[in-house]
């Protein structure tokens, strides 16, 4: 299956400093991708879909001044978590989508950032 | 928008028994539901995923129904395994790739 690279995976940083992490689809393009936060042992909420080459678009009540995104290639999107805090501490998942592919339905996962904010 | 619900949240099972967990979405153009599978810490693996014109679908221990009527998809695991545990999630897409994920089903299988 196609391949989808998330770094880091797991990232510590002081209250107040910024967080940037990379999706890169490395064997296919993805005018789309997907973030997803996970607290422990809850379901995956999506945050927002990346679109190659325009906003992205947010999900009902999460910030799209705090959680910056930027989809400028086919292939990598970034999340910037801005000024983070301990609440902000979770496991984000990226996910790609083979618009090309024969089953371009199926979503692709990254291997998650594990984010901690002290 | 959609909403998926899964039950149970928590499931044992003794090797080689089956397993089998539920999931009903609300939006009815719905038309892709995936099973994810996710140990703790790594990502969701996909196992097993259908689509609306289908009914049901089979991958050797796994199989996957589709009732649109009704509204629901199960999962079923037969034969269970040790390897087999872990967090399940079902999910359901109106297209372009935006899931709606269930709640997850913590899946343990006792020697």
């Amino acid at each position: 299956g196609a391949v989808v690279s998330q770094h880091p995976s797991w990232v510590i940083c002081k209250s107040g400093t910024s967080v940037k992490i990379e999706c890169r689809s490395l064997d296919f393009q993805a005018t789309t991708m997907f973030w997803y936060r996970q607290f422990p042992k809850q379901s995956l909420m999506l945050m927002a879909t990346s679109n190659e080459g325009s906003k992205a678009t947010y999900e009902q009540g999460v910030e799209k001044d705090k959680f910056l995104i930027n989809h400028a290639s086919l292939t990598l999107s970034t999340l910037t978590v801005t000024s983070a805090h301990p609440e902000d501490s979770s496991f984000y998942i990226c996910s790609a989508r083979d618009h090309l592919g024969q089953q371009n339905e199926k979503l692709f996962f990254g291997s998650g950032t594990q984010l901690s904010v002290l | 928008g959609e909403n998926v619900e899964q039950h149970p949240s928590t499931l044992s099972v003794q090797e080689g028994d089956s397993a089998v967990i539920k999931c009903t979405y609300s939006d009815s153009a719905s038309n892709y539901f995936p099973w994810y599978k996710q140990e703790l810490g790594k990502r969701p693996q996909l196992i097993i995923d259908i689509r609306s014109n289908v009914g049901e679908k089979k991958d050797q221990r796994i199989a996957v129904t589709l009732n649109k009527t009704a509204k629901h998809f199960s999962l079923h695991i037969t034969e269970t395994q040790p390897e087999d545990s872990a967090v399940y999630f079902c999910a359901a897409s109106i297209g372009w790739g935006k899931l709606q994920f269930g709640a997850g089903t913590q899946v343990v299988v006792t020697p």
